[in-house]
């Protein structure tokens, strides 16, 4: 069955810092991956997906994340952190058997400092 | 384009009555999905339609919980004699199809307090 583990509930990091939000997963076949951004009293946004060919994946608000098969990890990145970049992740996946829906990690929640 | 809508988005109930949530999906998307936001359990599925096809109830909580999709459009989640561990958020998502790297899309979610 497919789990996915977001490593720390709350990050706080710098404006202008590297933002890094750890996700792993565990799944006997390879996953359909995706992180999504949810703001205070708003539905959940996607922010990229990894689906298949490239394992870089980059989605929008200069954010990034790489599939690394054999680290079973998703970590997303964003080069410097800005205000408004905070906010709650969660990152989820979806096996590509016939189970369609997604399965979320616990979220993180991003502070930025100024 | 219009997004997924839902409503209401909120929602005050005394414990033991019945509510109805309502979703309506994106124009043209044959998928739906309901979810629950909660506190203690995080994002959780419930249910799920993919056209005329019979819906996937695997994650329902219990047989309070039932949903209807009617034409292959709008959708109601119906919770019947409520509880207070049923308060949470609600979240209503539609998807052009059930391939799995179709993305998801999201509406603002109806929140139920349940007294």
């Amino acid at each position: 069955a497919q789990s996915v583990t977001q490593l720390g509930s709350h990050v706080s990091v710098s404006e202008g810092a590297l933002v890094l939000l750890r996700c792993n997963y565990s799944s006997s076949v390879p996953p359909y991956l995706f992180w999504y951004v949810q703001y205070p009293n708003q539905g959940l946004q996607l922010l990229l997906k990894y689906t298949t060919g490239a394992t870089l994946v980059k989605g929008i608000n200069g954010f990034e994340a790489e599939f690394k098969k054999s680290e079973t990890s998703f970590h997303l990145t964003k080069p410097s952190a800005h205000m408004s970049d905070a906010a709650e992740y969660f990152c989820a996946g979806c096996s590509s058997g016939s189970a369609r829906q997604l399965t979320f990690g616990s979220g993180t929640q991003l502070t930025v400092l100024p | 384009g219009a997004g997924v809508s839902q409503s209401p988005s909120n929602k005050v109930t005394e414990k033991g009555k019945d509510v109805e949530l309502r979703c309506d999906p994106i124009s043209g998307h044959t998928a739906l999905y309901w979810y629950r936001q909660s506190l203690g359990q995080g994002l959780e599925f419930l249910i799920y339609f993919q056209g005329n096809s019979a819906p996937d109830k695997s994650g329902l909580p219990s047989d309070r919980f039932s949903a209807e999709r009617t034409g292959g459009s709008v959708s109601t989640l119906t919770i019947q004699r409520t509880q207070q561990e049923d308060s949470a958020v609600y979240l209503c998502a539609s998807s052009p199809g059930v391939a799995g790297g179709n993305e998801q899309f999201f509406g603002p979610g109806t929140r139920l307090t349940v007294l």
